[in-house]
């Protein structure tokens, strides 16, 4: 069973500009949530999707947005980047619903540097 | 709002030794509480997981983790540490209702040694 797909792995960027990441979560799971991770806040929540639409979302300004797709792989987008979202991007997908919830499996992330 | 707290950057324990990596959290309702490991340059790998039931609970790779609701904690535990198992171990909570939106503590480094 293949496991969580995120592309690209490693990405530079220069202010200003955007970028668009993408998840392909494991068959059979319609649940997509993103996370940042960076040395000095950790791990934080970004947004859930699930059937195409959002169902929970971070703290985390509109800069930062995302979509799912039918086939429940999913894509987010930083746009005007600042140097403070250099940072591993992670993708989990799940089951929602029942004694699932929660258990994540994640991808190996999208390491985005912000110059 | 839901928080985790992991009181120690670094633990460090020998092969063959009991080890434990402290978790307390706070939550309104019921908490749904998870152990989550990360290797270097890699994702993170579920562990284990409290949702209601036996205040021991056991997972992965022989890891055990006890809740205690007077306390609000949730130690991940393992009765002998291998080398193997050094990585970073995140706590984390679900709030009830929360979906798969789950807040995630500081991180413990867990180093085992020869």
């Amino acid at each position: 069973k293949a496991g969580v797909t995120q592309t690209p792995r490693y990405l530079i960027k220069t202010r200003g500009q955007q970028v668009t990441l993408s998840c392909s979560p494991i068959s059979g799971h319609r649940s997509v949530s993103w996370y940042q991770q960076t040395p000095g806040q950790g791990l934080q929540f970004l947004f859930e999707y699930f059937s195409e639409t959002q169902r929970n979302k971070g703290n985390f300004p509109g800069r930062f947005s995302g979509r799912q797709f039918s086939n429940s792989r999913s894509e987010m987008n930083v746009s005007t980047l600042e140097l403070g979202d250099s940072a591993l991007y992670l993708c989990a997908s799940s089951r929602r619903g029942g004694p699932d919830t929660g258990e994540l499996f994640f991808g190996e992330g999208s390491r985005l540097t912000v110059l | 709002a839901q928080s985790v707290a992991q009181p120690e950057d670094q633990v460090n324990v020998a092969e063959g030794n009991p080890l434990t990596v402290k978790c307390t959290y706070s939550v309104s309702g019921n908490p749904y509480l998870f152990w989550y490991v990360q290797y270097p340059n890699r994702g993170l790998q579920f562990l284990l997981k409290y949702i209601t039931g036996d205040n021991l609970v056991k997972g992965s790779y022989g890891f055990e983790a006890e809740f205690n609701k007077s306390q609000t904690s949730f130690h991940l535990k393992k009765p002998s540490a291998l080398v193997s198992d050094s990585a970073l171990y995140f706590c984390a909570v679900r709030a009830t209702g929360g979906g798969n939106k789950l807040t995630f503590g500081t991180g413990t480094q867990l180093k085992v040694e020869l």
